[in-house]
């Protein structure tokens, strides 16, 4: 079957480095992607990662491993206005290239 | 990115009636895409819309309960019909600018957040 596998939550401290990580499984794979969504607000895209390694944008940078069906999210220099869901979505060759989303991880950051 | 304007965003209706939900973008798109997410879950896709033909349901979803009309490029209305208070969710829609190229991203609509009494 297809999933996507993250952690439900993870908390961190203002300041600090924290890595969000994924796991897949998918019939056809086409692409990482992240998404972040605050409360109450749309998922906005974050990153994509098609092939190995890591992409960086700023403070945040996006890791991909397709041997391993893996990849992380790592946000660094968090701020409090970091905190929010973060979702991994894999584009699937399976299924008309269409997003399959992860459960989605709450980063909670303290001050 | 395209821009997107979903409208309402948010409504409280009663069980039985019906709510069509409007997403506008601010260029032409092949697809749009429409989700529903419940609070603090993930997203499930309900249905793409092409523009020119009947739309692509998922598993669960069916046309008599969720009609989605595209009637051109930028355009696309989702109704929620007979509802009940198991429809109470929010629903977004989205669209790809870079088709079949994710680097780029999928946009979402700021969400509608139904709640049926």
């Amino acid at each position: 079957g297809q999933s996507l596998e993250q952690p439900s939550e993870v908390t961190a401290v203002e300041g600090a480095i924290v890595q969000i990580n994924c796991t897949y499984q998918t019939s056809g794979f086409y692409g990482l992607s992240w998404y972040q969504q605050h409360d109450g607000g749309a998922p906005t895209f974050l990153s994509y990662n098609a092939l190995d390694g890591l992409e960086e944008t700023g403070r945040f940078s996006s890791f991909l491993s397709r041997s391993d069906s893996y990849g992380y999210l790592l946000l660094q220099e968090l701020q409090m206005k970091d905190s929010a869901s973060y979702f991994c979505a894999v584009r699937d060759l399976g299924s008309n290239y269409q997003l399959i989303w992860g459960a989605g991880t709450k980063l909670i950051i303290k001050p | 990115s395209a821009v997107i304007s979903q409208k309402p965003s948010r409504d409280i209706c009663q069980r039985g009636t019906s709510l069509t939900i409007q997403c506008q973008v601010d260029s032409q798109v092949t697809m749009m895409f429409w989700y529903r997410q419940q609070p603090g879950q993930s997203l499930t896709l309900i249905a793409t819309a092409n523009q020119g033909s009947e739309a692509t349901y998922e598993s669960g979803f069916v046309i008599d309960k969720f009609p989605i009309s595209r009637p051109n490029l930028t355009f696309s209305t989702l109704t929620v019909s007979n509802m009940s208070p198991e429809d109470s969710s929010i629903y977004l829609c989205s669209v790809e600018k870079s088709p079949l190229n994710g680097a780029n991203g999928y946009t979402f609509g700021s969400g509608t957040r139904l709640t049926v009494v």
